[in-house]
């Protein structure tokens, strides 16, 4: 696609239930990369995927979140059990190489949990 | 100390100013440096990349990286009500493979 494509663009769930959360990277991109933007906090970094490699996982807050792609491209980030303190916006990202230059965010999935 | 500092403001201008945003950093391996814009409710776009040390211009808009200070700025010349924003620094060692890191971003505010 033209940019990366995230959904859903907003999303409100009960404390305690799971959500699933989408990233469609740029066609062609081999990086991948979730982060999570909460108010006063910048971007904190939740995992890379580069090609068929292993992710780096070393951002993930808790074992209750984890993520994966599909095929090189689709990624799905996957928050169980859900905290109040996980309400944030997750932003996906995708670069066409290891990281080098500049990524191209979407415009991110703003998870509220009540 | 965190790895990547970051004044978060808001600075407030007038149209026509210029605007100086400043990000400072603790690691010295840290060799790409990046200036992101992200508007309300958008994500984060590029505005400039450098490599290393030096200046970067581009249009209305110039970045500098002072390795040696850790420090690195971005410069808005004749700022526009449009550039109300916050901007984001972000950086990285050579290490392929590692994520970027971002400062918390300084929201900038240009009246008209």
């Amino acid at each position: 696609g033209a940019g990366v494509s995230q959904s859903p663009s907003n999303k409100v769930t009960e404390k305690g239930k799971d959500v699933e959360l989408r990233c469609d990277p740029i066609s062609g991109h081999t990086a991948l990369y979730w982060y999570r933007q909460s108010l006063g906090q910048g971007l904190e970094f939740l995992i890379y995927f580069q090609g068929n490699s292993a992710p780096d996982k070393s951002g993930l807050p808790s074992d209750r979140f984890s993520a994966e792609r599909t095929g090189g491209s689709v990624s799905t980030l996957t928050i169980q059990r859900t905290q109040q303190e996980d309400s944030a916006v997750y932003l996906c990202a995708s670069s066409p190489r290891q990281g080098l230059g500049g990524y191209t965010f979407g415009s991110g999935t703003r998870l509220t949990v009540v | 100390q965190k790895e990547v500092e970051q004044d978060p403001g808001p600075l407030s201008v007038p149209e026509g100013a210029i605007v100086s945003l400043n990000c400072t950093y603790s690691n010295s391996a840290f060799q790409y440096f990046m200036w992101y814009r992200q508007y309300s409710r958008k994500g984060p776009e590029l505005l400039m990349y450098t490599y290393s040390s030096g200046n970067k211009e581009d249009g209305r808009f110039t970045a500098q990286v002072d390795k040696s200070s850790k420090y690195i700025s971005l410069f808005i010349r004749d700022s526009q009500p449009s550039d109300s924003a916050t901007y984001l620094c972000a950086m990285r060692g050579n290490q392929a493979g590692t994520a970027l890191i971002f400062g918390k971003g300084t929201t900038l505010s240009v009246s008209s």
